[in-house]
């Protein structure tokens, strides 16, 4: 079964860190480049930043851009988020997300998601 | 930065009846769009890609179109699992920036 779950949402302070993981069975992981979309309470989709497979290339919105790292490990099936600086503005569900395509073949739209995973940013 | 802007904001209608969904990008983005329906505690899901052609799995009552700007989403017969909220979603060129739509919300009249 293709299956995509998250892990490592909470409750944090502002100014703190947090690592979100995904860890993905049913398909070969590091054949797909993957992506992080977040969506704040009550409101619309937020592109986060996306990764190759081979883990080559790293993309960041602006709005996270110096403060959140995207990396994979291909051995364990799993993508991860590095959070710091977290500020009230990126509470919100992370979902992470399969891109289409394959191997050097990437599309940027998105074909299997997980479930998400809350991050609370709140003193 | 690209901008997508979804209209309506929200649309009533019936099961049965046809739901047309609208999406306009700020500037050209060829066919490079995507659409994804949204129920409430759930993931987003894929419904169609390159503006026209349907995801795995998804009901031909799903069709879309458009190039360019426009671009148009069609459930040709609502049935009551369609209500929910729709995106859609583009990339820009090169560095890649991704942008969604604001949404659209299908609801029950």
């Amino acid at each position: 079964e293709v299956q995509l779950l998250e892990s490592g949402g909470g409750l944090v302070q502002p100014g703190g860190s947090l690592r979100l993981s995904c860890t993905v069975s049913g398909f070969t992981f590091g054949n797909y480049a993957m992506t992080w979309v977040r969506q704040p309470p009550g409101r619309g989709l937020e592109w986060v930043s996306s990764i190759f497979g081979s883990g080559a290339g790293t993309y960041y919105a602006d709005s996270v851009k110096g403060r959140i790292t995207i990396s994979r490990d291909n051995s364990k099936n799993t993508l991860y988020l590095q959070m710091n600086s977290l500020r009230a503005e990126d509470t919100a569900v992370y979902y992470c997300a399969k891109q289409r395509g394959r191997g050097s073949v990437v599309y940027w739209h998105f074909d299997l998601w997980g479930r998400g995973t809350l991050v609370t940013v709140s003193s | 930065e690209i901008v997508l802007t979804q209209s309506p904001a929200t649309l009533s209608l019936s099961p049965g009846e046809r739901a047309t969904l609208s999406c306009r990008a700020s500037q050209s983005i060829t066919i490079d769009l995507a659409w994804y329906q949204q129920k409430p505690g759930q993931a987003p899901r894929l419904l169609i890609y390159d503006a026209s052609n349907r995801a795995t799995g998804i009901p031909a009552r799903f069709s879309g179109s458009g190039s360019g700007t426009d671009f148009t989403l069609t459930i040709s017969s609502l049935e009551p699992e369609d209500f929910a909220v729709y995106y859609c979603q583009q990339r820009s060129n090169w560095p890649p920036r991704i942008t969604f739509g604001q949404g659209t919300r299908l609801e029950i009249k």
